[in-house]
């Protein structure tokens, strides 16, 4: 049974970095052959995929966030990690991480955690 | 970037009536639609992929087909368990994108 599951920072201040990750369990990030992605929900706007790191390490980031977005991964620990520069209040959202292949959508989520951006 | 737009947005219902939610593409996603249920404070749960392809362990009542852009989920006869809220999303290209969801609700 594949689990992810959600860490990082409840709160953070307005222009600082976001930092969270990803741990996965029943399935190997490296070696799958899946992508791992990161997914947020707004209150009002909704659900929106940010970025794929493919099991080889490519990554797919959404164009709308620009250079202020990474995604990597730790193969010895089995987990990912996004990376969310010059945060504004806009970037309040709950944070997915989530699986899916290249023809087969997300699958496996984690929980979610909620990230309020607040000074 | 494909936009995906839902209707309705909230949907009123009794158990055992028959639900049809639509999602339209901006543009042809061949058959690269999925459709999610999710429940409050709980992660999205995959109901349908590739268009109409029922996922592993979701009852029957749940289908969805497609017409060009336009993809229709339907419950055939709702149940308690089925009030939540409802997303389509397309994987046809980067960047993936979702509609803004229906919320089915208790009439």
């Amino acid at each position: 049974q594949v689990q992810l599951q959600e860490s990082g920072p409840g709160l953070v201040k307005p222009s600082q970095t976001l930092s969270l990750t990803c741990t996965v369990s029943g399935d190997s990030i490296t070696s799958s052959g899946y992508f791992w992605s990161w997914i947020r929900q707004h209150p009002v706007k909704g659900l929106e995929w940010l970025g794929s790191i493919y099991y080889n390490g490519r990554t797919y980031y959404n164009q709308s966030l620009k250079s202020r977005i990474s995604i990597s991964v730790d193969s010895s620990k089995n987990y990912f990690s996004l990376r969310l520069s010059s945060l504004t209040v806009a970037d309040t959202a709950v944070y997915f991480c989530a699986r899916h292949d290249t023809s087969y959508p997300f699958d496996y989520w984690g929980q979610g955690t909620l990230v309020t951006v607040s000074s | 970037d494909i936009q995906m737009t839902q209707s309705p947005s909230t949907l009123s219902a009794s158990v055992g009536d028959r639900v049809t939610i639509t999602c339209r593409a901006s543009q042809i996603i061949s058959s690269w639609l999925a459709w999610y249920q999710q429940k409050p404070g709980k992660a999205p749960k995959l109901l349908i992929y590739r268009a109409s392809s029922l996922e592993s362990g979701v009852p029957s009542r749940f289908s969805s087909i497609e017409s060009g852009t336009e993809f229709t989920l339907t419950i055939s006869s709702l149940q308690p368990d089925d009030f939540a809220t409802y997303y389509c999303q397309q994987y046809d290209s980067f960047p993936w994108t979702f509609g803004q969801g229906t919320k089915v609700e208790m009439k």
